[in-house]
């Protein structure tokens, strides 16, 4: 079946602009994640919701990111005021639900290029 | 942050010989993943291992677990082109909390 999908797959944004970061989860996961990954790094927990609540936002760096998924499917991830060292991947993933169900599968990330 | 180191940052090695990299974390943990990222696949689960476990393959690879150390190993034998990427260690979850929390990652290249 379809994995998980993001777009757009590549922003360029001027410093200062908002940009908005779509994620599709694979059909029926319960959880989805966004994680934000520099270069040359390992991703970075962002955020996480199960369904529509979001659960835990402590990986947001700042009050200019904002993540949404208001009817439990989609999500989008909303970076306002953007700044250079926002640049990065951005990665999104989805989980089944239950305890066998621990494997998060991503997305193909959206490069995020600030100037 | 990051709490994982991954050694070495960087392997080379001829396609078929073995590979190994190692992973080392600070807190206790309920579960390991190891994950595999190249340009063409994106990130991609590749085992779970459980902090009751000592060891787990999944054809070619194979993920021991010391918790006793807080490490964790992935051999990759009998090399091929095709394992050229990063590999990530990646803590989680872990006591109801859901979120996985990446190493530094290794990249490997494999020689043809």
């Amino acid at each position: 079946g379809a994995g998980v999908s993001q777009s757009p797959r590549y922003k360029v944004a001027k410093r200062g602009q908002d940009v908005a970061l779509r994620c599709d989860p694979i059909s029926g996961h319960v959880s989805l994640f966004w994680y934000q990954q520099a270069l040359g790094q390992g991703p970075e927990f962002l955020t996480y919701f199960q369904n529509e609540a979001q659960l835990d936002k402590s990986g947001l760096p700042s009050d200019r990111f904002f993540a949404e998924r208001p009817e439990g499917s989609v999500s989008t991830l909303k970076i306002q005021r953007t700044q250079q060292e926002d640049s990065a991947v951005y990665l999104c993933a989805s989980k089944g639900w239950g305890t066998i169900q621990e494997t998060q599968y991503f997305g193909p990330g959206t490069r995020l290029l600030v100037l | 942050s990051q709490q994982g180191e991954e050694d070495p940052q960087a392997l080379s090695i001829q396609e078929g010989e073995n590979a190994t990299m190692n992973c080392s974390y600070k807190t206790s943990i309920n579960n390991l993943q190891w994950y595999r990222q190249n340009s063409g696949r994106g990130l991609v689960h590749l085992i779970l291992i459980r902090s009751n476990e000592r060891e787990k393959h999944s054809g070619r690879l194979r993920v021991t677990l010391d918790t006793s150390k807080k490490s964790s190993s992935l051999l990759i034998t009998a090399s091929r082109a095709a394992d050229t990427a990063s590999y990530f260690c990646a803590r989680g979850p872990n006591f109801g909390n859901e979120k996985l929390t990446f190493g530094t990652g290794t990249r490997l290249t494999i020689i043809p």
